[in-house]
């Protein structure tokens, strides 16, 4: 069972596009992250999240509890903006240590 | 500058051949992870390490042993390769209690023929 789902898989947009990518869990969580993944690249650090909303930039991420649910907004995207983005809930220490991930979000900013 | 730092960053193994990834952290977290990426299947979790002197498996052990030398380091072997272990191998750190941000390494990508 997937107890983190990302969707869209994969997300094609145009440079300037407001972006969305949403984050559903299934499990108890202290906090959700959202990371960043460039290609070929290292896994960066975008938030970390346990209510509310957070804004870096051009970038804002809200979560709902309640729901379960967290979304990751770009606003004016840019080609850079291009790479996977990973959604990760830390799951209280489950046995599986204490984060969780989605399997990705594969974003590509055409100019 | 502060962060977790792994090597190598990349290598090819021959079936059977042993290897170790180093990673430390300059950050005193006490928590630290080994992940490996596969296309399709995102980050699963091989070994942990709640704290110095504490290692616990993770969803994918087999074929991997971890040592915490120390607060600051965590090294995860790989005693006989084999090819079903080529992947991309992510170290990471968090702190603990109030839960931080993860940090990652850059990376090792491991290919065995």
């Amino acid at each position: 069972k997937n107890e983190v789902e990302q969707s869209p898989q994969n997300l094609t947009a145009q440079e300037g596009e407001f972006i969305t990518i949403n984050c559903s869990y299934s499990v108890g969580i202290s906090a959700l992250h959202w990371l960043q993944q460039h290609p070929g690249g290292g896994i960066v650090s975008l938030f970390m999240l346990s209510s509310g909303k957070k804004k870096h930039g051009r970038l804002i991420a809200t979560i709902n509890i309640q729901e379960k649910h967290s979304s990751l907004h770009i606003t004016a995207s840019h080609p850079r903006d291009s790479a996977v983005y990973i959604c990760a809930v830390d799951n209280y220490g489950g046995s599986q240590g204490n984060l969780i991930f989605g399997k990705g979000t594969k974003l590509s900013v055409k100019p | 500058n502060a962060g977790v730092t792994q090597t190598p960053k990349f290598q090819v193994l021959k079936t059977g051949q042993s290897m170790t990834l180093q990673c430390a952290q300059d950050m005193n977290h006490n928590s630290m992870y080994w992940y490996r990426q596969d296309p399709g299947m995102g980050l699963r979790l091989i070994y942990y390490s709640a704290s110095e002197g504490t290692t616990d498996k993770g969803e994918v052990p087999n074929g991997y042993n971890v040592s915490r030398l120390n607060k600051r380091e965590f090294s995860l072997r790989l005693e006989s390769a084999a090819p079903s272990q080529t992947s991309v191998y992510f170290c990471a750190s968090m702190g603990v209690g109030g839960r931080t941000e993860a940090f990652f390494g850059q990376g090792t990508r491991l290919t065995v023929v």
